[in-house]
């Protein structure tokens, strides 16, 4: 167990619909992660949140946000949905803004676009 | 793309068997790092190696790193069936713990 718990596990929606994604991370960690998971392009980095501030972006879609609240817990926001953004999308978090620190994984929101 | 590129994409082999897969990648490097995903999980670290290492060990997991050949290799030694899982290596080239992944090598231990 990494600690780190995403909601839901599974979502199933339709195109034009706008879904939000859970991640809270573990205990003690600052740093939340988001990434994507598809067949056909991998593990893409989305964005990353260091103690509720944006710290650095990825390949994220402009129909897509994210935060990070006081209480360190983060969501990512997908609207407009479309059937190629149906993938897994990971949260990860690590302990602090300093380079050199492993991740740790949540098991994901496997999100299907109908 | 920065995104390392592991080889093979995918290695069978017997248990008790020697598994090695590599990773090249496209940047200079301050770290890489390397990842294991059982299918429909989320991935779990392995092992970290910094850029003035060459070698590092961990259990069964030796992990190599050549910075001149931007290539680094994961050695897993006497593999069990639980090995099998998708590996990944990651790398962080501007030291924002930006990772950017590779495609990753799908390993399947036969028992």
């Amino acid at each position: 167990d990494s600690g780190v718990t995403q909601t839901p596990k599974h979502l199933i929606t339709a195109t034009g619909q706008r879904v939000t994604l859970r991640c809270s991370p573990r205990s003690g960690d600052l740093s939340v992660y988001w990434y994507q998971q598809s067949l056909d392009q991998g593990l893409q980095f989305l964005i990353q949140y260091y103690n509720g501030e944006e710290r650095a972006k990825g390949n994220i879609l402009e129909r897509f946000s994210a935060q990070q609240f006081p209480d360190l817990h983060s969501e990512l926001n997908l609207s407009s949905l479309e059937l190629g953004d149906s993938a897994l999308y990971f949260c990860a978090s690590s302990g602090g803004g300093v380079p050199n620190q492993p991740q740790h994984f949540g098991d994901g929101t496997r999100l299907s676009i109908l | 793309s920065q995104q390392g590129e592991e080889d093979p994409q995918a290695l069978s082999i017997q248990e008790g068997e020697n598994a090695t897969m590599n990773c090249s990648y496209k940047t200079s490097i301050n770290n890489l790092q390397w990842y294991r995903q059982n299918s429909g999980r989320g991935l779990v670290h392995l092992i970290l190696i910094r850029s003035n290492e060459r070698e590092k060990h961990s259990g069964r997991l030796r992990v190599t790193l050549d910075t001149s050949k931007k290539s680094s290799s994961l050695l897993i030694t006497a593999s069990r069936a639980a090995d099998t899982a998708s590996y990944f290596c990651a790398t962080d080239p501007y030291n924002f713990n930006k990772f950017y992944f590779g495609s990753g090598t799908k390993l399947n231990v036969k028992p």
